[in-house]
């Protein structure tokens, strides 16, 4: 048990679906993050929230949308996404937003594969 | 712009022999570096932190070494077991930005 929850752990979607990535943490955490793991590619930072606010948007095109309702619960909206996007996208949580200077916490990732 | 390596890029070790995992980054004025492990189908699992003031820090049988003048980290793993088997990233964090290696795909033998 991670104390970070991500669902869907597989998800097929096509290119003109719309469809989202949900994260739940129990860990009492005030920072949270989506990040995009591809296969022979460094792990990628794309979006972090703070208190519910978005701090950091790593140039990821608009078809990503993040969603942060609580300081709980993380949302990754996804529309007409591209074959090149299929990759693990990983949630995490961390205490604070200290510029990265604390500990993450990981979720198992949700496998994503477009058509 | 800021670069990590990872060398090598797989592993092999026999049981119990200690062993050397190694970073590289290109930019030395970074805040913190992380070691992280990830298991196949999993997630990131944080191992160490060390602080740029830092030069090290011990957790269990891994010590994590940092030379920020030379852009080196080294994360040793002594007595290894096949249960540290799986895949070892380094990241280094500054200005909010946290980039990764690709990591280590470490195989332990028994």
């Amino acid at each position: 048990e991670t104390g970070v929850t991500q669902t869907p752990r597989h998800l097929v979607m096509g290119m003109t679906n719309k469809k989202s990535l949900k994260c739940e943490q129990h860990l009492g955490h005030n920072a949270m993050y989506w990040y995009k793991q591809s296969a022979k590619k460094p792990l990628e930072l794309m979006f972090v929230y703070s208190l519910e606010e978005r701090v950091e948007n790593n140039s990821v095109p608009s078809r990503f949308s993040p969603e942060c309702p609580n300081s709980s619960h993380l949302f990754l909206h996804l529309h007409t996404l591209q074959p090149e996007d299929s990759a693990l996208y990983l949630c995490a949580s961390s205490q604070d937003w200290a510029g990265g200077n604390q500990p993450q916490h990981f979720g198992d990732g949700t496998r994503l594969s477009i058509l | 712009k800021q670069e990590v390596t990872q060398i090598p890029a797989a592993l092999s070790v026999p049981e119990g022999e200690n062993l050397v995992l190694n970073c590289s980054f290109t930019d030395s004025a970074i805040y913190n570096l992380q070691w992280f492990r990830q298991d196949p189908g999993k997630g990131l699992t944080s191992l160490l932190l060390i602080q740029s003031s830092q030069r090290e820090q011990t957790s269990g049988r891994l010590n994590a070494s940092l030379d920020k003048s030379s852009g080196r980290s080294t994360l040793y793993i002594a007595a290894s077991q096949p249960g540290d088997s799986a895949t070892y990233l380094c990241a280094v964090i500054r200005d909010d930005k946290i980039i990764f290696g690709k990591g280590t795909r470490l195989h332990i033998l028994p």
